[in-house]
C-alpha cells in the first residue's frame, strides 16, 4: 500500500512533442505529490508538486494532472526540448511523516 | 552556493571497512533526510531528523548504519563493516514547511559509494 507505480520505464519523444508520464498510488493517506528531475550523477531536483485538492497545476512547461478518484497523477511536458532529457520520478508523502515514497523513474529522451 | 552539499562525492572502499558521509543542509531548514538510490531505481528513505532529533528510521537502516545530526546543523551517515550490497548513491535532502502545508525536500548531489 506504500508503493507508487510509475510508467513508462522509458520514453522517446521528438522535440516539441508532449511526453506524458503516469503514476498510480494505493495509500489514500498520501496528500503531497511531487515530481523530481534527475540528470546523471546529480541529485533529484524538484520540478512541480500538487496536493489532492486540485486537479491540475501548471508551472512553465510542466503540468501535473491529478485524478483523486482513480488515485493517479501524471506529468506533461509541453514543447519538450533535448535539454529535458533526464530521468523523472514521481513521489508521494503524507503530512504525518513527510517521508517520500518514490516511483521507479522514467528515462526520457527528447530527440532533436 | 546555498544548496545542500555532500562530501565526499565519491568513495571507494574495501568490504569490511567503515565509511562516513557528511551532509550540510540549507541553513534555514530544520528537517534533514537520508535516502539511498541504486542504479535505475528511485531513492529509498533511510532516516530523517527534525533539528537534532532522529524521528524515523527505515527498516533498511540495519544496525551497521548510524546517522547523527549534532546541534541540528550538518549530519553524518556512517556505515560500519561495509558490504558489497551497500554500493549505492547516498542522497541527503533538507526540507522546510511550505505554503502547501507540507515539506519540500531539496536534494544534494549525493555520495556515490562503491564497495569492492
Amino acid at each position: 500500500q506504500q508503493q507508487v507505480k510509475q510508467s513508462p520505464q522509458s520514453l522517446i519523444v521528438q522535440k516539441g512533442g508532449i511526453p506524458i508520464i503516469n503514476c498510480a498510488y494505493e495509500n489514500t493517506a498520501f496528500d503531497y505529490f511531487p515530481w523530481y528531475q534527475q540528470f546523471p550523477g546529480k541529485g533529484p531536483a524538484l520540478l512541480i508538486a500538487i496536493r489532492p485538492d486540485v486537479s491540475e497545476k501548471k508551472e512553465g512547461r510542466f503540468t501535473i494532472s491529478f485524478n483523486k478518484s482513480a488515485k493517479q497523477f501524471s506529468l506533461h511536458i509541453m514543447d519538450s526540448q533535448p535539454g529535458d532529457s533526464a530521468t523523472y520520478f514521481c513521489a508521494a508523502s503524507m503530512n504525518s511523516n513527510y517521508q517520500l515514497i518514490w516511483g521507479a523513474g522514467t528515462k526520457l529522451i527528447i530527440k532533436p | 552556493d546555498t544548496g545542500v552539499s555532500q562530501n565526499p562525492r565519491h568513495k571507494i572502499t574495501k568490504r569490511g571497512q567503515n565509511v562516513t558521509f557528511r551532509c550540510d543542509p540549507i541553513s534555514e531548514h530544520n528537517r534533514l533526510y537520508w535516502y539511498r538510490q541504486t542504479l535505475g531505481q528511485g531513492p529509498e528513505f533511510l532516516t530523517y531528523f527534525q533539528n537534532e532529533a532522529q524521528l524515523e528510521k527505515s527498516r533498511l537502516l540495519s544496525d551497521r548504519f548510524s546517522a547523527e545530526r549534532p546541534k541540528g546543523s550538518f549530519s553524518t551517515l556512517e556505515i560500519q563493516r561495509t558490504e558489497q550490497g551497500d554500493s549505492a548513491m547516498y542522497l541527503c535532502a533538507s526540507g522546510r514547511l511550505t505554503g502547501m502545508g507540507t515539506d519540500t525536500q531539496y536534494f544534494g548531489p549525493g555520495t556515490r559509494l562503491t564497495v569492492l
